[in-house]
């Protein structure tokens, strides 16, 4: 069955370290992967997109890799900040090849500790 | 642009009732997506429309649910009868054609009790 699972429900860091966020999927082959942030009582915000021919991209402080052959996708935030604080989803193109059809993991809470 | 807008914010009401949520998306958008999130099965797609189509629809739970989108400015999504399992957040997201980025709403938190 195809499963998306982010590496743990809750990361807990302190301010100025870099968080890394893990995202793995099995029974997929998604042509692109993006990273959302999830505040509380909020919708889903887009961060960043990365394409299967991507290795990294990168965007201020974030960086994301997609790694196709290990189906993972790793998210760094540098020097984090307390206001980093946050649930980050993963979600991959489901496979069809449209950009209108994106499955989520469940999302790794990140704590940002001053 | 006021993004995403959807109504209620809060809905609480009892098993059996009809509940429908609203969703106004970004203008000039073509894809409108519904989700459901809980704390056990996270985000899930429950249907999309393309240009006020209805394309995938198989994540609809059952048939207790029903989404329409009358127009390319507002979708509902109705619950009848509604279930305490239905207690969950909803969210609408909005796409542009071409885009990858979709633009969620504030979403809806349904509490059936």
């Amino acid at each position: 069955s195809q499963k998306i699972e982010q590496n743990s429900e809750a990361l807990n860091i302190q301010e100025g370290k870099t968080a890394t966020l893990t995202c793995n999927y099995t029974n997929y082959s998604p042509a692109y992967l993006q990273w959302y942030r999830q505040d509380p009582g909020r919708g889903p915000v887009f961060l960043l997109l990365i394409r299967e021919n991507e290795k990294e991209k990168r965007k201020e402080r974030l960086k994301v890799t997609f790694d196709t052959t290990l189906k993972q996708s790793l998210f760094h935030i540098t020097a984090s900040q307390p206001a980093d604080s946050a649930t980050y989803l993963c979600a991959l193109e489901g496979g069809k090849g449209r950009n209108n059809d994106m499955r989520f993991g469940a999302g790794t809470r990140l704590t940002v500790k001053p | 642009d006021a993004g995403v807008i959807q109504s209620p914010r809060h809905e609480v009401t009892e098993m059996g009732q009809e509940v429908t949520l609203r969703c106004k998306p970004i203008s000039g958008h073509n894809s409108l997506f519904w989700y459901r999130q809980t704390m056990m099965r996270g985000l899930e797609l429950l249907i999309y429309f393309n240009n006020n189509v209805p394309i995938d629809d198989s994540g609809m739970p059952e048939d207790r649910f029903s989404a329409k989108m009358p127009n390319a400015s507002f979708s509902t999504l109705k619950i009848q009868p509604s279930e305490p399992r239905d207690s969950a957040v909803y969210f609408c997201a909005s796409l542009l054609a071409g885009a990858y980025e979709q633009y969620f709403g504030p979403g809806t938190r349904l509490t059936v009790t």
